[in-house]
């Protein structure tokens, strides 16, 4: 089966530009995370997913960072007016829900601000 | 809040070799803890994780981990390094709450390894 997709893999934007980056889960995935990691590091928890509702934004470093999941499957990160530190991989996960379940790493996003 | 620390950067380690790498994480129920690995250019893959039960945890590609409460550890072995295990590998620990776990990344161990 699908595991965890992401796209685009690669993105550039200037500083200054908005971007979209999307996570497509596993097919009946109730719970879908958006971590980021930086040059070197683990990755960092940014949000959380339970079905359409964001139930923990507490990670999302600044409020230049959104994200939606408005169906309850596909979730998009929206970063606007991005920054030269806003450059990492964007890591999507998803898991079905139960607290003990594993989650599922996409292979991410490579967002780079010039 | 917890977290997790991983001591060893970059490890180097000849192939047919033992291999354990270190990971020591703070929190202050029973924890969730888990490995996982990451090749460049691709996502985490878990290797294996601890949930309860047998402090001895087995995963997939000949890894075992050891949760060492005590110690507050929850190291990663393997008796025989292949080549294809270099990769980079991250040791988290998750805390649950509200029905989902919010995990905290260690930064990470670099694993190369030699002829």
């Amino acid at each position: 089966g699908a595991g965890v997709s992401q796209s685009p893999r690669y993105k550039v934007a200037k500083r200054g530009q908005d971007v979209a980056l999307r996570c497509d889960p596993i097919s009946g995935h109730v719970s879908l995370f958006w971590y980021q990691q930086a040059l070197g590091q683990g990755p960092e928890f940014l949000t959380y997913f339970q079905n359409e509702a964001q139930l923990d934004k507490s990670g999302l470093p600044s409020d230049r960072f959104f994200a939606e999941r408005p169906e309850g499957s596909v979730s998009t990160l929206k970063i606007q007016r991005t920054q030269q530190e806003d450059s990492a991989v964007y890591l999507c996960a998803s898991s079905s829900g139960l607290a003990a379940d594993t989650q599922y790493f996409g292979p991410g996003t490579r967002l780079t601000v010039l | 809040a917890q977290s997790v620390t991983q001591p060893d950067i970059h490890i180097t380690v000849s192939e047919g070799a033992s291999l354990e790498l270190r990971c020591n994480y703070s929190y202050g129920a029973t924890p969730y803890l888990f490995w996982y690995v990451q090749s460049p250019g691709q996502g985490l893959q878990l290797l294996l994780k601890y949930f309860s039960g047998d402090t001895l945890v087995q995963g997939i590609k000949g890894f075992e981990a050891e949760f060492k409460r005590s110690q507050s550890s929850f190291n990663l072995r393997k008796p025989s390094v292949h080549w294809s295990d270099a990769a980079e590998y991250f040791c988290a620990v998750g805390a649950g709450s509200g029905g989902y776990q919010k995990v905290t990344f260690g930064t990470g161990t670099k694993l190369q390894v030699i002829p």
